[in-house]
């Protein structure tokens, strides 16, 4: 069935570090790949968004990869701030659905 | 302008009640989803509405329902409540692919 796997379940870096969110999916008919971030108390965020003609895409300090052959897909976020700590879901988009990954829980070491 | 709003924020039922929850997607969004999301399963797609219609639905039983008005609000209902429906429910609205949650209401089940 539809499933999305992510990786790791948590994640600790020191300030100023880059951390890495790996996320695989099953459904090929994927097109549309969004990642949330979601802060204690409040609803996910929408922080990046990757579509399945684009290979690579960034955003300030925030970057996310796709490889449609190994339906991979990664979060890269660089010098890294207290304000990061959070925990991060990747999220696949087959037809009407958007199916999410686990989620990622993000420390960030001042 | 205004985000996504769910009320009420916070809920506590006994089992056997039921309960309806609301939100208010952004102005413009015509699509509304709903999502269960506990610490186990992560966040689960209950069902999405697009202009007052069903169209999509999540593999939940029949005691979770909803609907959408004309002005693109949308209800869900949960009957015969259960200590395993306590969770924090997320409604997201969309224009097209990006879904921008709400702040989500947690419902306690004693």
């Amino acid at each position: 069935g539809e499933n999305v796997e992510q990786h790791p379940s948590t994640l600790s870096v020191q300030e100023g570090d880059s951390a890495v969110i790996k996320c695989t999916y099953s459904d090929s008919a994927s097109n549309y790949f969004p990642w949330y971030k979601q802060e204690l108390g409040k609803g996910p965020q929408l922080i990046i968004d990757i579509r399945s003609n684009v290979g690579e895409k960034k955003d300030q300090r925030i970057a996310v990869t796709l490889n449609k052959t190994a339906k991979h897909f990664s979060l890269h976020i660089t010098e890294t701030q207290p304000e990061d700590s959070a925990v991060y879901f990747c999220a696949a988009s087959p037809r009407d659905k958007v199916i999410f990954g686990p989620g990622t829980s993000l420390s960030v070491i001042p | 302008k205004a985000g996504v709003t769910q009320t009420p924020r916070y809920l506590i039922k006994t089992r056997g009640q039921q309960v309806t929850l609301s939100c208010s997607p952004i102005s413009g969004h015509r699509s509304v989803s709903w999502y269960q999301q506990t610490p186990g399963q992560g966040l689960q797609f209950l069902f999405e509405y697009f202009s007052e219609t069903q169209r999509n639905k999540g593999n939940f039983p029949g005691r979770f329902s909803g609907r959408q008005f004309s002005n693109s609000r949308s209800e869900m209902n949960v009957s015969t409540l259960e200590l395993g429906d306590s969770a924090l429910y997320l409604c997201a609205s969309s224009l097209d692919d990006e879904q921008f949650f709400g702040p989500g209401t947690r419902l306690t089940v004693l």
